[in-house]
């Protein structure tokens, strides 16, 4: 199976402050279609998990554009400029590329 | 889009048990469903697919064990799960398509004697 490797755990920050967080994958997630399949979720507290970017860098339906994706092959990172109190929970990077689609760990966004 | 999952409970390591996920607010026959797991105070782990020809796969830890089936007259997707371990202790979340658009509010399922 594909590991994804989430990097810091976790992140304390101010409302307002930007933030980064990383994902590295085991194998290059580019697919024979020359598609990357990497995508973002966040879990608020106590929620289920929303998707917030697909394929690398495309915002899902109502994400705000405070939150970019970047990256290639093995290597990938989610920003959030100017981080809100909604923002706060635990971020997901996920891979379908290959089977099975596997998770990294969650990096927890908290405040400061 | 609205998924909501019923049917989760306690129950004793080795019995059965069904899930449902009731679908609305979108053409249920259309898309792909997947079903995913999370271990309290874990992360997410990916169970099992069922495309919208009711083609399917399912992770290694649950085949032969757990079959994901749907209905699409009743726009319900299911998870039936037998032989259950207490390593299947989890909420357990539908979702819809590939990747994982839209979630359900999830149902916990505790294997225990």
């Amino acid at each position: 199976d594909v590991v994804m490797t989430q990097t810091p755990p976790s992140l304390s920050v101010a409302i307002g402050q930007s933030v980064s967080i990383s994902c590295k994958s085991s194998q290059s997630l580019v697919y024979s279609d020359g598609k990357t399949y990497l995508h973002w979720l966040l879990q608020s507290p106590g929620r289920s998990p929303k998707r917030l970017i697909y394929q690398v860098s495309n915002l899902g339906s109502g994400v705000p554009d405070r939150f970019s994706g970047t990256g290639s092959q093995k290597d990938f990172t989610l920003k959030i400029s100017r981080v809100e109190a909604e923002d706060l929970g635990v971020y997901y990077c996920a891979q379908t590329t290959h089977f099975p689609p596997t998770f990294g760990a969650g990096t927890k966004l908290e405040l400061k | 889009v609205q998924l909501v999952e019923s049917g989760g409970g306690l129950v004793q390591p080795g019995k059965s048990l069904k899930l449902s996920c009731s679908a609305s607010g979108f053409t249920f026959s259309s898309y792909g469903m997947h079903w995913i797991r999370q271990a309290p105070g874990k992360g997410l782990d990916w169970v099992a697919y069922i495309s919208s020809s009711s083609g399917t796969v399912y992770a290694d830890a649950v085949k032969g064990r757990f079959t994901i089936s749907r209905d699409n007259a009743k726009n319900t997707l299911y998870l039936q799960l037998n032989s259950l371990k207490s390593e299947d202790t989890a909420i357990y979340y539908c979702a819809r398509n590939w990747p994982f658009d839209y979630w359900g509010q999830g149902v916990m399922v505790t294997v225990s004697s």
